[in-house]
């Protein structure tokens, strides 16, 4: 099965810089890749996505690339702010398109 | 807010017990994911169901059932549970059978003591 590996396991930013956060993955056949922020006592939630015909893809502040003949992908935040703290995890889907695995998560900490 | 909702908010037991937890998709959204949060494995995938047929299988002891029921809704049967069960449970949904993005509920605390 898929397997997503995900590095820092924790990053600790000053306000204002830039983090960078990034996975791997096992299974050439798998097509779509999100990211989710999931702050205290919260769920999940989708940030940004990007699927395997597109190889960067930016929302404001935030950015992901994907390197399909590499397998890997990585999620970029710009001018960071204290309320980017929260825990990250990148995803990647199935070819049948009905699982997700999930990496193993990153704790960001932007100080002020 | 996603739209999906999950109850009980924090649940609280004793080895040996049997829980149910539910949840509620957004509305319009057929199919429902399970998954496990606990802080070595992180997230889990457990079951999918897709209006009221379970469609695919993860890492899902064979203690822990699920069903959807005709109003969508779904729960997820613990039973015989252990310390090891304590976790975070949370429930995903989607519109159709394969549409990529899961929005995700707020979670239900299960404390097994």
């Amino acid at each position: 099965g898929e397997n997503v590996e995900q590095h820092p396991s924790t990053l600790s930013v000053q306000e204002g810089d830039s983090a960078v956060i990034k996975c791997t993955y096992s299974d050439s056949a798998s097509n779509y890749f999100p990211w989710y922020k999931q702050e205290l006592g919260k769920g999940p939630q989708l940030i940004i996505d990007i699927r395997s015909n597109v190889g960067e893809k930016k929302d404001q502040r935030i950015a992901v690339t994907l390197n399909k003949t590499a397998k890997h992908f990585s999620l970029h935040i710009t001018e960071t702010q204290p309320e980017d703290s929260a825990v990250y995890f990148c995803a990647a889907q199935n070819n049948a398109g009905n699982m997700l695995t999930f990496g193993g998560g990153t704790r960001l900490m932007v100080k002020p | 807010d996603s739209g999906v909702t999950q109850t009980p908010k924090h649940l609280i037991t004793a080895t040996g017990q049997r829980v149910t937890l539910r949840c509620s998709p957004r509305s319009g959204d057929l199919s429902v994911y399970w998954y496990q949060q606990s802080l070595d494995q992180g997230l889990q995938f457990l079951i999918q169901y897709y209006n009221g047929e379970e469609r695919a299988k993860g890492n899902i002891l064979e203690r822990f059932s699920a069903q959807q029921f005709p109003d969508l809704h779904s729960e997820l049967n613990l039973s015989s549970l252990e310390l090891g069960d304590s976790a975070l449970y949370f429930c995903a949904s989607i519109p159709g059978l394969n549409t990529d993005t899961q929005y995700f509920g707020p979670g239900t605390r299960l404390t097994v003591l």
